[in-house]
């Protein structure tokens, strides 16, 4: 079965950092475009990144400059470094294989921004 | 980048159908055959329903169907059944190589 777990998720205050992580079992993720997804409480879908398998990379206009997405093949695993987090950056973070849409999604970390 | 565009709320009555609209730009919605749409249950991870903007993921009901014309997609679901209560949203492939999602579509069973 092709599965994503999504970890690291957690409460950082305004101006700090977290890394999340998206392991993933039965897929490759350097073989896929991979992609970070939000939902702020309440609140619909937002797209954040997507690494293609290609390595080439983009971001969301909310993001551009402060988050980074990356992937380590031997781990199978998609990482998402936030720096610089703002409140609007809370939600729930999913990680989701693109092929023409977005058929597999993780469970989703919560990542809360907070002072 | 703004968000496309979606009705905030449709209803229908047990078999009976509905269709949600997403309206986009040449720039997205009308310029790529890549228009999805996702079911979402609360609590839930979405749930891919369309692709492509018609195709049906293996598992999916025949119920649900989807099309384009223009800068408008739509979703339609027929023979409405009491689970098909959820948010619904779509999403584009765009020009700049990201995604836009529609803001969402709140479908009641009455």
């Amino acid at each position: 079965d092709v599965q994503l777990v999504e970890s690291g998720g957690g409460l950082v205050q305004p101006g700090g950092s977290l890394r999340l992580s998206c392991v993933a079992s039965g897929l490759t993720v350097s073989s896929n475009y991979m992609n970070w997804v939000r939902q702020a409480p309440g609140k619909g879908l937002e797209w954040v990144s997507v690494i293609y398998s290609d390595g080439n990379t983009y971001y969301a206009d909310s993001v551009k400059g402060r988050f980074t997405i990356s992937r380590d093949n031997s781990k199978s695993t998609l990482y998402l470094q936030m720096n610089s987090l703002r409140v609007e950056d809370t939600a729930v973070y999913y990680c989701a294989r693109d092929h023409g849409g977005f058929h597999i999604w993780g469970q989703g970390t919560m990542v809360t921004v907070s002072s | 980048q703004s968000a496309l565009t979606q009705p905030a709320s449709v209803s229908g009555s047990p078999g009976q159908s509905i269709t949600i609209s997403c309206t986009g730009t040449s720039s997205d919605v009308g310029g790529y055959n890549y228009v999805s749409w996702y079911q979402q249950h609360p609590g839930k991870a979405p749930k891919l329903m369309i692709y492509e903007v018609s195709n049906r993921p293996s598992g999916v009901s025949n119920r649900f169907s989807g099309s384009k014309s223009g800068n408008t997609a739509s979703l339609t679901v027929s023979g409405l059944q009491a689970e098909d209560e959820a948010d619904y949203y779509c999403s584009s492939y765009t020009s700049s190589s990201t995604v836009l999602f529609g803001g969402g579509t709140k479908l009641t069973v009455l």
